[in-house]
């Protein structure tokens, strides 16, 4: 069955700092990949997704991810963290079998930005 | 447009209590589904519809029902409360193509006691 692997489930950065956080899938043909970001006490919010267009992909805040095949990766990452970008992000994948887009989350990497 | 609302925010049961979570959408999606988040667990679907008088169960659906006879809304109803099913729950809406990604409502965060 498909899965999605965030390493990390709790990421501390300080602000200006690059942000890294990490996402795998497991899949033999590659899947539709996406970044929510959840704010405190709100409902999830897309950030990016890759639909075979392009490997890298810009999202909202400056966030951008690189799909790797070779990796089975969908990394998130930031060149320079803001106060405000402390949320819980969530790395979800939609296998290439699916129906109805039922999307499958990973269970989530709360970041921190330190001051 | 209000996007994904989801009805009510808070909601405190007793253990065999029954209640329903009313979600609305405005944005003419096809697609709607009922997840509940637990932490370090991710997002969980539950049931999920593909349109107008149809559902089908996702991952969890054990304790919950749905219906959803009009496009706009989906409701989630739990006919007998139990402690376990205390969570935040999310509703989303997506358009009719596979593949699409989901909108979210705010949540609801539901105690069972």
């Amino acid at each position: 069955a498909q899965s999605v692997t965030q390493l990390g489930s709790h990421v501390s950065v300080s602000e200006g700092a690059l942000v890294l956080l990490r996402c795998n899938y497991s899949s033999s043909v590659p899947p539709y990949l996406f970044w929510y970001v959840q704010y405190p006490n709100q409902g999830l919010q897309l950030l990016l997704k890759y639909t075979s267009a392009a490997t890298l992909v810009k999202g909202i805040n400056g966030f951008e991810a690189e799909f790797k095949k070779s990796e089975t990766s969908f990394h998130l990452t930031k060149p320079s963290a803001h106060m405000s970008d402390a949320a819980e992000y969530f790395c979800a994948v939609i296998p290439f079998e699916s129906s109805a887009s039922k999307i499958i989350f990973g269970s989530g990497t709360r970041l921190s930005i330190r001051p | 447009n209000a996007g994904v609302t989801q009805t009510p925010k808070f909601r405190v049961l007793k253990t065999g209590q029954s209640m329903t979570l009313l979600c609305a959408q405005d944005m003419n999606h096809e697609y709607m589904y009922w997840y509940r988040q637990d932490p370090g667990m991710g997002l969980r679907l539950i049931h999920y519809s593909v349109g107008e008088g149809t559902t089908a169960k996702g991952e969890v659906p054990d304790g919950y029902n749905v219906s959803r006879l009009k496009k706009q809304n989906f409701l989630l109803g739990l006919e007998s409360a139990a402690p376990s099913q205390t969570s935040v729950y999310f509703c989303a809406s997506s358009f009719k193509r596979d593949y699409n990604e989901q909108f979210f409502g705010p949540g609801t965060r539901l105690t069972v006691l």
